[in-house]
């Protein structure tokens, strides 16, 4: 596809429990970037892969959340024993090197019950 | 500590007259300043952007004014239209090397026919 693409769209998971979120970027782009946008809330960057260089996990906000990006391309974003708080809207944006004009995807809407 | 603040959660204009949006900033190393788009249960859209070494940027309809002694700028929408309704985020970018953008929490707009 031409955009950037996110599954699953909407996610529904237990406290306690793991969940996945994927995203696929524009091809060719190098930078993928992870942000969250709770309720009420501006977007909160997570975390940002440029190419092979290690990625910039600062904005990730607890241990609890890990993202590894396979191949240059596809991304993972990872969240062990979920809590209500994480409850939010996951998005995942690419571009060509550096920001700062992202190319959004439409998001995972995450709830945790 | 909000570095960028839109103070308005929502606004409401008239088909045909002027939009202006607000926004706040207090961190003084923003590099450059950037509109996104959002509608619901989309991901954003860039919109519009402008350096911190201009004052003013125009394309199309859209125009962004940045004040940087009173740390403010504004977007303005002339003639608004209903496909403009939507939530319009302000985002910050620190200078060279920065890729972390730093958003508002949105004005909702909604253009009324």
């Amino acid at each position: 596809g031409a955009g950037v693409s996110q599954s699953p769209s909407n996610k529904v998971t237990e406290k306690g429990k793991d969940v996945e979120l994927r995203c696929d970027p524009i091809s060719g782009h190098t930078a993928l970037y992870w942000y969250r946008q709770s309720l009420g809330q501006g977007l909160e960057f997570l975390i940002y892969f440029q190419g092979n260089s290690a990625p910039d996990k600062s904005g990730l906000p607890s241990d609890r959340f890990s993202a590894e990006r396979t191949g240059g391309s596809v991304s993972t974003l990872t969240i062990q024993r979920t809590q209500q708080e994480d409850s939010a809207v996951y998005l995942c944006a690419s571009s060509a090197y550096r920001g700062p004009h992202l190319h959004f995807g439409n998001g995972t809407r995450l709830t945790v019950t | 500590d909000q570095q960028v603040k839109q103070n308005s959660p929502s606004l409401s204009v008239q088909e045909g007259r002027i939009s202006i949006l607000n926004c706040d900033y207090t961190n003084s190393m923003f590099d450059y300043f950037l509109w996104y788009k959002k509608y619901p249960a989309e991901g954003p859209t860039f919109l519009i952007s402008i350096s911190s070494i201009k004052d003013k940027n125009e394309d199309g309809r859209f125009t962004v004014f940045l004040n940087k002694s009173a740390k403010h700028l504004s977007l303005h929408i002339v003639p608004s239209q209903p496909g403009d309704s939507a939530v319009y985020f302000c985002a910050g970018e620190l200078g060279a090397g920065s890729y972390q953008l730093t958003f508002g929490k949105g004005t909702k707009l909604s253009v009324i026919p």
